[in-house]
């Protein structure tokens, strides 16, 4: 079956500590996105990345680093200076074409404490 | 930035009552899409609208791209409970460099009383 993974499903951390999450996609899919989900509150883009070996700031990228070294992965690392980490994360990916659907995997929720 | 209003912020209706929700923008969109998340797992994908005046089903759904290109609605006919959830409109501008980004609505939350 063809889909997005994000792994793990909950994630907890300690204060100080660097995080990465995962995101896998067999969609074949050029471009990938993460974002980030607060209660009440719509989804804040991150980073995205268009291509390999290239990505783009987001609206909120301060904290945060990603790399995309492989079509189908597209990791993200929430690191110490992130100032509020605690928060449900989602990856995305979609086609390079000018529809933009975007196609989400089941999130991870990250806990720091 | 771009700014979506998306309205209104949390719906309680009964199970067989029609439901509407609507989202506006400060700009022109050329794309909309319209998702539905269910409590702790990604949005899914219901409606996706590229054409200023398309009208889109998807089973009871209908949702509608506004003339204006400021503004969508997404109509649910004959709820019934497993339409709980959160409601997210999303919509696109195709130009420069962030042609791929999308901007997101707060959601709408819908309960629906069995």
């Amino acid at each position: 079956d063809g889909g997005i993974t994000q792994s793990p499903k909950y994630l907890f951390r300690k204060e100080g500590q660097n995080v990465t999450l995962s995101c896998e996609q067999n969609l074949n899919h050029d471009a990938m996105y993460w974002y980030r989900q607060d209660p009440g509150q719509g989804l804040r883009l991150i980073y995205y990345s268009q291509i390999v070996n290239d990505f783009q700031k987001g609206d909120i990228a301060e904290g945060y680093s990603v790399s995309r070294e492989k079509k189908e992965s597209f990791p993200l690392t929430v690191t110490s200076a992130q100032k509020n980490p605690t928060a449900f994360y989602l990856c995305a990916s979609s086609i390079q074409s000018r529809r933009g659907e975007q196609y989400f995997g089941p999130g991870t929720r990250l806990t720091v404490t | 930035g771009q700014q979506l209003n998306q309205s209104p912020q949390s719906m309680f209706i009964q199970e067989g009552e029609d439901v509407s929700m609507n989202c506006t923008s400060s700009s022109i969109f050329n794309t909309w899409l319209w998702y539905k998340q269910d409590p702790g797992e990604g949005p899914v994908l219901l409606i996706a609208l590229y054409k200023a005046g398309e009208l889109t089903s998807n089973g009871r759904l209908t949702a509608q791209f506004g003339i204006t290109r400021k503004d969508s609605f997404l109509n649910i006919s004959a709820s019934i409970p497993s339409d709980v959830g959160i409601y997210f409109c999303a919509g696109r501008l195709n130009s420069g460099g962030s042609n791929y980004k999308l901007t997101f609505g707060k959601g709408t939350l819908l309960t629906v009383n069995p």
